[in-house]
């Protein structure tokens, strides 16, 4: 089967650093997406990830093993607005995305 | 420019009724996608369409008619909804590899 998980809620300091983790197994990999939904919004993307390593865009960086079918989302200098769920996506052999439950990232002052 | 449209924003409509949700991407991308999404759970898949043709349908009850009249637009049919068909609808567009999302549309049934 096809299974992605992640941590289902999060707790951080404003100005801090997070890492919010997924781990995957599904049939066939043709990239890994994050994406930021905040309550009663669409969902936004962040980052994509098809080959090993980090993908640095601002505050946010995302890292891909394909080997331990392992990623992670860094978020750094934590402000009160990255309040969110944030959802892991994994798109298979069939081109189609799996979704991740998503982690609700709780940003404390 | 990332930009899906989506309307209208809400909707509340009765068992009874017929209603269409009404989904716009002007960025030449080929594939179009109807996501539904309850809260606290990620979007599933309920449609695909790849070069105005309809390429993937999750099993959606019939009562879900997806249309994409050109490249640019895709609709969503909607009749004799239940009341546990409520939630949120996402459309999506991507040219190869990134999907990006409209703002949705909250869909009530009484």
């Amino acid at each position: 089967g096809q299974n992605i998980d992640q941590p289902t809620e999060m707790t951080a300091t404003e100005g801090a650093i997070v890492q919010i983790n997924c781990t995957y197994q599904t049939s066939g990999f043709n990239g890994l997406f994050w994406y930021q939904q905040h309550a009663g919004e669409a969902p936004t993307f962040l980052s994509y990830n098809v080959l090993d390593g980090l993908e640095e865009k601002g505050r946010f960086s995302s890292f891909l093993s394909r080997s331990k079918g392992y990623s992670y989302l860094l978020l750094k200098e934590l402000q009160m607005k990255d309040s969110a769920s944030y959802l892991c996506a994994v798109r298979d052999s069939n081109y189609q995305l799996i979704w991740g439950a998503g982690t609700k990232l709780i940003i404390k002052p | 420019d990332t930009e899906v449209t989506q309307t209208p924003k809400h909707l509340v409509m009765g068992m009874t009724n017929k209603k269409s949700l009404k989904c716009e991407q002007h960025m030449g991308h080929r594939a179009m996608y109807w996501y539904k999404q309850k809260a606290k759970k990620p979007p599933e898949l309920m449609f695909v369409y790849s070069y105005e043709k309809l390429s993937i349908n999750e099993s959606v009850p019939s009562r879900f008619s997806p249309e994409c009249p050109n490249s640019s637009l895709l609709n969503l049919h909607l009749h004799a909804l239940q009341p546990e068909d409520s939630a949120l609808y996402l459309c999506a567009s991507s040219r190869v590899d990134t999907q990006y999302f409209g703002p949705g549309t909250r869909l009530t049934v009484l």
